[in-house]
C-alpha cells in the first residue's frame, strides 16, 4: 500500500510569491490535515479536510489556503509569502470508518522563503 | 487558546537508563495519540489511547491517559539508540476533530 505522498520535495520562492503544496492520501482515506513545523519546532495544525470540504482550520492568516479534490488528494496554497512561513508542511491522511484514527504523515515539503 | 505542553523540552539519557516525557492540555481531550519524529523523518503513529485512565504497553514502552483525560505521559525503559527523536502527544478537544499536537520531547540516547 502506497504511503502518503508530497510534492514538490523542496520548494524555494522570495517574499510576496505565491506557493502550491500537493498532498496524495493513502487510497480510501477521506480526511487531509495540513500541519507547519517550522524547524526544531512542533507541529502546527493549518487545515483538516474531509470529503471535499473544509472541516477546520487552525490559527493561520486567510493568505494560507486549500482545497481537497474529488479524489481526496489536497492542495495547500500560501500567497504573499513571508519569510517567517519557512518551514516543513506535512500533509497527514487518515480513514474516517471509525471516528478517531491514527494520521500517516507524507514525507514534507520543505519550503524556503528568501 | 487551546494549548497542549510537553515537559520536559530536551532529555538526554545514557543508553540502559529509562526516559519519561508527559503531556499536559489545557482542555479536556477525547483521545490522545503519540507519535514520533526520527530526525530527519515525519512523524510516525505510535498508540492511541482513549479511556479515562487507560495504560496501554508496547515491549518497553508505557502510555497512560489521565483520570481527568487532560495529561499523558509515555515511559521508555531501558531506552536505546534506536529511541533517538521527538515524541508528541495529539488529541483533539472533545467535540472537536481538530488535532492540536503537543511541543514535543526530543530524546537523545548516548551509547
Amino acid at each position: 500500500e502506497a504511503g502518503v505522498t508530497q510534492s514538490p520535495t523542496h520548494l524555494i520562492k522570495t517574499r510576496g510569491q505565491q506557493a502550491t503544496l500537493r498532498c496524495s492520501p493513502i487510497s480510501g482515506h477521506t480526511s487531509v490535515y495540513w500541519y507547519q513545523q517550522a524547524l526544531g519546532l512542533g507541529l502546527q495544525f493549518l487545515l483538516w479536510y474531509d470529503e471535499g470540504e473544509e472541516r477546520n482550520r487552525g490559527n493561520f492568516p486567510p493568505r494560507f489556503s486549500g482545497r481537497q479534490f474529488p479524489n481526496y488528494s489536497s492542495e495547500l496554497n500560501v500567497n504573499a509569502l513571508e519569510l517567517e512561513d519557512s518551514a516543513l508542511y506535512l500533509c497527514a491522511s487518515s480513514s474516517r470508518d471509525r471516528i478517531y484514527n491514527e494520521q500517516f504523515f507524507g514525507p514534507g515539503t520543505r519550503l524556503t522563503v528568501l | 487558546g487551546q494549548q497542549v505542553m510537553q515537559i520536559p523540552q530536551y532529555q538526554h539519557v545514557q543508553e540502559g537508563e529509562d526516559f519519561t516525557t508527559y503531556c499536559n492540555s489545557s482542555t479536556t481531550l477525547s483521545n490522545i495519540q503519540w507519535y514520533k519524529q526520527r530526525p530527519g523523518g515525519h512523524p510516525v503513529f505510535l498508540i492511541q489511547l482513549v479511556k479515562s485512565g487507560e495504560v496501554k504497553k508496547q515491549k518497553r514502552l508505557t502510555f497512560q491517559f489521565g483520570e481527568a483525560k487532560k495529561n499523558s505521559s509515555l515511559h521508555i525503559t531501558a531506552t536505546q539508540t534506536t529511541d533517538v527523536g521527538t515524541y508528541f502527544c495529539a488529541g483533539p478537544p472533545s467535540g472537536t476533530y481538530k488535532y492540536i499536537f503537543g511541543t514535543g520531547t526530543r530524546l537523545k540516547v548516548l551509547a
